[in-house]
């Protein structure tokens, strides 16, 4: 079967520090990977999604950035934090074709302080 | 406009009642699927339910049921026996477009509704 695995669960970090969040599938190849945030309160929002190894779109502009160095692993940066980067971020994946259950990590949570 | 319009922000419920959250959603495409999500204080997200567009029957998932009125755009999700286990917030989200590809991943989601099942 397959799992998602997201790291660290929470975070606190300084304005102006660096971030990176971690995100693996296991159990299937060619995974769609998404990156979604949601704001205290909110409903979530599309960050990133990547279809395969080194390809990145992005969907709303920011302070992050998102990679994919290998098949089942995505991982979202950012160079300085700002206040505004603090949420929850969550992980997702689908296959490429053929399933239509857009399956979640167990989330991150950051604060920027 | 909004795409997707959960007008509850909370609803509550008797255990072992059974009770409608409510989503409308606006698209101009013909096809599009729409989903419902939990979210337990844990925060992970929990896929429940699925209608396509396309779909003439309502979905159903044990007690999970989607109503699903195409022309009135609206998609509510109807628990039935509800139990402490399902208070949480419940997310309504529509992917837009053909089932391929990264469309599959791609979703709008609404702001929630929290939903508190009393004893």
């Amino acid at each position: 079967s397959q799992t998602i695995h997201q790291w660290p669960a929470t975070l606190v970090q300084p304005v102006g520090s660096p971030l990176s969040l971690e995100c693996t599938v296991e159990g299937t190849s060619n995974p769609n990977l998404y990156w979604y945030r949601q704001a205290a309160g909110r409903g979530l929002q599309l960050l990133f999604y990547s279809v395969g190894i080194g390809q990145i779109s992005s969907e709303v502009p920011q302070n992050l950035s998102a990679s994919r160095p290998q098949d089942r692993q995505f991982i979202l940066s950012s160079k300085k934090l700002l206040l505004s980067d603090s949420g929850f971020y969550l992980c997702a994946w689908t296959r490429g074709s053929g399933a239509n259950v857009l399956t979640f990590g167990a989330g991150s949570r950051l604060t920027v302080l | 406009a909004q795409k997707i319009t959960q007008t509850q922000p909370g609803m509550f419920v008797q255990e072992k009642e059974a009770v409608t959250l409510d989503c409308t959603y606006d698209t101009s495409d013909q096809s599009y699927g729409l989903f419902w999500y939990k979210q337990p204080s844990s925060g992970e997200m929990i896929f429940l339910i699925y209608q396509g567009s396309y779909d003439e029957q309502n979905a159903t998932e044990g007690r999970y049921s989607l109503n699903f009125q195409k022309a009135r755009k609206s998609a509510n999700l109807v628990i039935s026996a509800s139990q402490l286990g399902d208070s949480a917030m419940y997310f309504c989200a529509m992917r837009e477009g053909g089932a391929g590809g990264t469309s599959y991943g791609k979703l709008t989601f609404g702001q929630g509704t929290i939903l508190t099942v009393h004893p």
